[in-house]
């Protein structure tokens, strides 16, 4: 079974503008999570989806935002970056199941000049 | 709000040793946790996963403990590697406010000396 995927794996963006970050999960993994992962605060969650809906969401600004297709695929967005959005952006996915864990893609990392 | 701390934050270690890393967390109603490790750039990969009625898990040379009561659990490394070298997290799954909330610990920089 084919791994979490992410595209691209390294973007270079300039302050102000936007980015979209995409993450496909396992087959059959219909919840995704975004983490931001910064060497000062760590990993912290951003939201996740399942079916199409952010049923949870981290302490970030309005900025941030996401979505989630049919097909469980996700895509993450950032408008007006800041050059501390600068950061690894990391995707997990699981089932739905409270009792399995999370599997992580290899990230995007996201340079903001 | 859970809060979950590992100790030491770095682990400098001689190839061969027997190890321990530390996780502990504030909020004993959790559903699971979960170990990963992480290569310097890397995503995540898991290692083990522990349910909440669960003592213990082993894989291969890794043994991860739970103790609810505690708060705390353990990853055990058998006979170190300079291949282990990475970063360790834990991963605490619990409910709040209806929903499921992850929150990671701090992680510990192992390095193993050849």
């Amino acid at each position: 079974k084919a791994g979490v995927t992410q595209t691209p794996r390294y973007l270079i963006k300039t302050r102000g503008q936007q980015v979209t970050l995409s993450c496909s999960p396992i087959s059959g993994h219909r919840s995704v999570s975004w983490y931001q992962q910064t060497p000062g605060q760590g990993l912290q969650f951003l939201f996740e989806y399942f079916s199409e809906t952010q049923r949870n969401k981290g302490n970030f600004p309005g900025r941030f935002s996401g979505r989630q297709f049919s097909n469980s695929r996700s895509e993450m967005n950032v408008s007006t970056l800041e050059l501390g959005d600068s950061a690894l952006y990391l995707c997990a996915s699981r089932t739905d199941s409270g009792f399995e864990g999370q599997y992580f893609g290899p990230g995007t990392r996201l340079t903001v000049t | 709000k859970q809060e979950v701390t590992q100790i030491p934050a770095a682990l400098s270690v001689p190839e061969g040793e027997n190890l321990v890393l530390n996780c502990s967390f504030t909020d004993s109603a959790i559903y699971n946790l979960q170990w990963f490790r992480q290569d310097p750039g890397k995503g995540l990969t898991s290692l083990l996963l522990i349910q909440s009625s669960q003592r213990e898990q082993t894989s291969g040379r890794l043994n991860a403990s739970l103790d609810k009561s505690s708060g705390r659990s353990t990853l055990y490394i058998a006979a170190s590697q300079p291949g282990d070298s990475a970063t360790y997290l834990c991963a605490v799954r619990r409910n709040s406010g209806g929903y499921q909330k992850v929150t990671f610990g701090t992680g510990t920089k192992l390095q193993v000396i050849p």
